[in-house]
């Protein structure tokens, strides 16, 4: 199975700041990799998918990279509403494996 | 819009049996997979496997072989979840997801397991 290390496990962060989140994949996964947000009782929202492109309704402050086979989020201007724990998602093979997640809190 | 709609929460024993059901609608069933993911409390997301909503076949991830059980009822645009023989650990909320990317996800359901 593919692992996907996913880092730091907790952040906090100013409004305004600009916050990076990462995952590593254990083998190539190209660019089928997607981020997702969960707040708390509520399901996950996908945020970017083919590790680069913005999913449908999400503030162009979110953007994802690629650099080999590890993943980043970037998080520009920071927002309150941005609070969450953040996961990746490789979908390159079955059985498709979520990173631990990132639990971003604000300062 | 597509929406995907789970079933209310459950108060189960250990040994009991469960089943979660997850209404699509919006979209043509037969179009996307659907995915079951495990959250348990205060943990992340576990991937469960999915269910080929066109021929009905299920794969399951390693960890969810046995007594966990996909199925359709396609006529009625509904995927289910199963879960045979409950134990402590099963106690989560599991979810529903579709879409190539796991775009569309259900609002989760409650699954409790107490004697």
């Amino acid at each position: 199975d593919i692992q996907m290390t996913q880092s730091p496990a907790s952040l906090s962060a100013s409004p305004e700041e600009i916050v990076t989140i990462t995952c590593q994949a254990s083998q190539d996964i190209g660019n089928w990799l997607a981020w997702y947000q969960q707040k708390p009782g509520k399901s996950p929202q996908l945020l970017i998918y083919s590790a680069t492109s913005l999913a449908d309704g999400i503030p162009s402050r979110f953007s994802g990279s690629r650099s080999g086979t590890q993943y980043s989020l970037k998080i520009s201007r920071l927002q309150v509403e941005d609070t969450g724990i953040y996961y990746c998602l490789q979908r390159y093979s079955n059985p498709r494996t979520f990173g631990g997640g990132t639990k971003l809190e604000l300062k | 819009q597509i929406q995907l709609v789970q079933s209310g929460p459950e108060l189960k024993k250990p040994g009991e049996s469960v089943k979660i059901s997850c209404k699509a609608s919006g979209y043509t069933f037969t179009n996307y997979g659907m995915y079951w993911v495990k959250q348990a409390p205060g943990q992340g997301l576990q991937y469960m496997g999915w269910i080929n909503t066109e021929t009905g076949k299920p794969t399951y991830a390693d960890d969810f072989k046995g007594r966990f059980v996909f199925f359709l009822e396609t006529s009625a645009s509904t995927a289910y979840l199963q879960i045979n023989n409950l134990k402590n650990e099963d106690m989560a909320t599991y979810f529903c997801a579709t879409g190539g990317w796991f775009a569309y996800w259900g609002q989760g359901t409650l699954v409790t397991v107490s004697s």
